[in-house]
């Protein structure tokens, strides 16, 4: 089975703090993603990444970054919290190919105050 | 950008009851996705319908596939309250600037109640 796990489940930060997410998947999938998910929005796609080293962003990158330097590892870094970061972030992972069941990890709830 | 739209938002629903939950979209498809979140869990896919496909089946699970309406339904037969979770469909659009997008909804919170 196709493992997504995800470093926090619970996190507390303060306004301006340097936020490190890490995600890693243990199938060898190409394609890894962060997304956000907020009630009454639904999931939206904050970057993704379908290489190593490679990234793009998605819906809503402002106040993101990412990082791939391993296949299976893939970060997402919030350079200065904000209180309206505060939100569940998922990541999910799926192979090459224009057909892409996602995987997805647990989730990380965050909370910046 | 959300492409898909799930109706009804919540549904509520006795134990061997049927259940169905709609999702509409916007742009032209290459498939649809239907996938299910247990609270406060990440998501899980349930079946993937290709746009050339009308039905598909997996289980108690039936998929419809309406391109000429963009619509899809997701039909819960003989529901279980191990089935109360969030329902979403996911969309992958033919002009998307990269296929491996996923564009989700909002979806339907499904309660079956014992």
């Amino acid at each position: 089975d196709v493992k997504v796990t995800q470093s926090s489940r619970y996190l507390v930060k303060r306004t301006g703090e340097k936020v490190f997410l890490e995600c890693v998947q243990d199938m060898d999938h190409e394609n890894m993603f962060w997304y956000r998910q907020d009630p009454g929005l639904g999931l939206r796609l904050i970057y993704f990444s379908y290489d190593v080293k490679m990234k793009e962003k998605g819906d809503i990158p402002e106040g993101y970054s990412v990082s791939r330097e391993k296949k299976e590892r893939f970060s997402l870094i919030l350079e200065s919290a904000s209180t309206n970061q505060t939100s569940m972030y998922l990541c999910a992972s799926s192979l090459a190919g224009e057909v892409p069941e996602q995987y997805f990890g647990p989730g990380t709830r965050l909370t910046v105050t | 950008s959300q492409q898909g739209e799930e109706d009804p938002q919540a549904l509520s629903i006795q134990e061997g009851e049927n259940a169905t939950m709609n999702c509409s979209y916007k742009t032209s498809i290459n498939n649809l996705q239907w996938y299910r979140q247990n609270s406060g869990r990440g998501l899980v896919h349930l079946i993937l319908i290709r746009s050339n496909e009308r039905e598909k089946h997996s289980g108690r699970l039936r998929v419809t596939l309406d391109t000429s309406k963009k619509s899809s339904s997701l039909l819960i037969t003989a529901s279980r309250a191990a089935d109360t979770a969030s329902y979403f469909c996911a969309t992958v659009p033919t002009l998307s600037g990269s296929a491996r997008q996923l564009t989700f909804g909002s979806g339907t919170q499904l309660t079956v109640l014992p």
